[in-house]
């Protein structure tokens, strides 16, 4: 399968800082990317769709001033999280879709990014 | 709207026996597909097998297979053998094929496999 990769790993900064994580398609042009939260011992809850050039599509109840999403290129989507708080410390995760990837697996995953507020 | 259940929280097996996960779906669409991940401690999503609604057998993969029963929208994961390694959090998901076809997942299941 493709591979996806996010940058950073972890992150731990203060309160009131902005973070931004990188979700990058090494060997594929993702047109779509997701972005997706976790936290501790819940499901993945998806944040928000972003498309190459356009700009993203966010779930209700996700505060697109909150959480900048910008997928400048086909190969890079970042998430920026805008005067973080405690309350936004979780794992965020990305998938990109490749849409010339013809089997049903086309959605993949990145390791995750694991965010700590302080 | 979309919706996954998985009403297993978590589940302890003994190695080498086999282990059903449950998962229920919804959904008012013909055309949809099922997935399922397996989430180690790592925090990494592996993919482990994919049912389209229209595929008429079980999808296998290894000593994965889906008890896939339409009418009952039940999705069921079988791991056959299982191993200390699949203890892991495991994820049921669906997407619709339409729109931005986007993966709505259940809540998991925690599944530990006992020595």
């Amino acid at each position: 399968g493709a591979v996806v990769s996010q940058h950073p790993s972890w992150v731990i900064c203060k309160s009131g800082t902005s973070v931004k994580i990188e979700c990058r398609s090494l060997d594929f042009q993702a047109t779509t990317m997701f972005w997706y939260r976790q936290f501790p011992k819940q499901s993945l809850m998806l944040m928000a769709t972003s498309n190459e050039g356009s700009k993203a599509t966010y779930e209700q109840g996700v505060e697109k001033d909150k959480f900048l999403i910008n997928h400048a290129s086909l190969t890079l989507s970042t998430l920026t999280v805008t005067s973080a708080h405690p309350e936004d410390s979780s794992f965020y995760i990305c998938s990109a879709r490749d849409f010339s990837f013809r089997s049903y697996n086309e959605q993949f995953f990145g390791p995750g990014t694991r965010l700590t507020v302080l | 709207a979309q919706k996954i259940t998985q009403t297993q929280p978590g589940m302890f097996v003994q190695e080498k026996e086999a282990v059903t996960l449950d998962c229920t779906y919804d959904t008012s669409d013909p055309s949809y597909g099922l997935f399922w991940y397996k989430q180690p401690s790592s925090g990494e999503m592996i993919f482990l097998i994919y049912q389209g609604s229209y595929d008429q057998q079980n999808a296998t993969e290894g000593r994965y297979s889906l008890n896939f029963q339409k009418a009952r929208k039940s999705a069921n994961l079988v791991i056959s053998a299982s191993q200390l390694g699949d203890s892991a959090m495991y994820f049921c998901a669906m997407r619709v094929n339409q729109g931005a076809q986007k993966l709505v997942f259940g809540q998991g299941t925690r599944l530990t496999i006992n020595p």
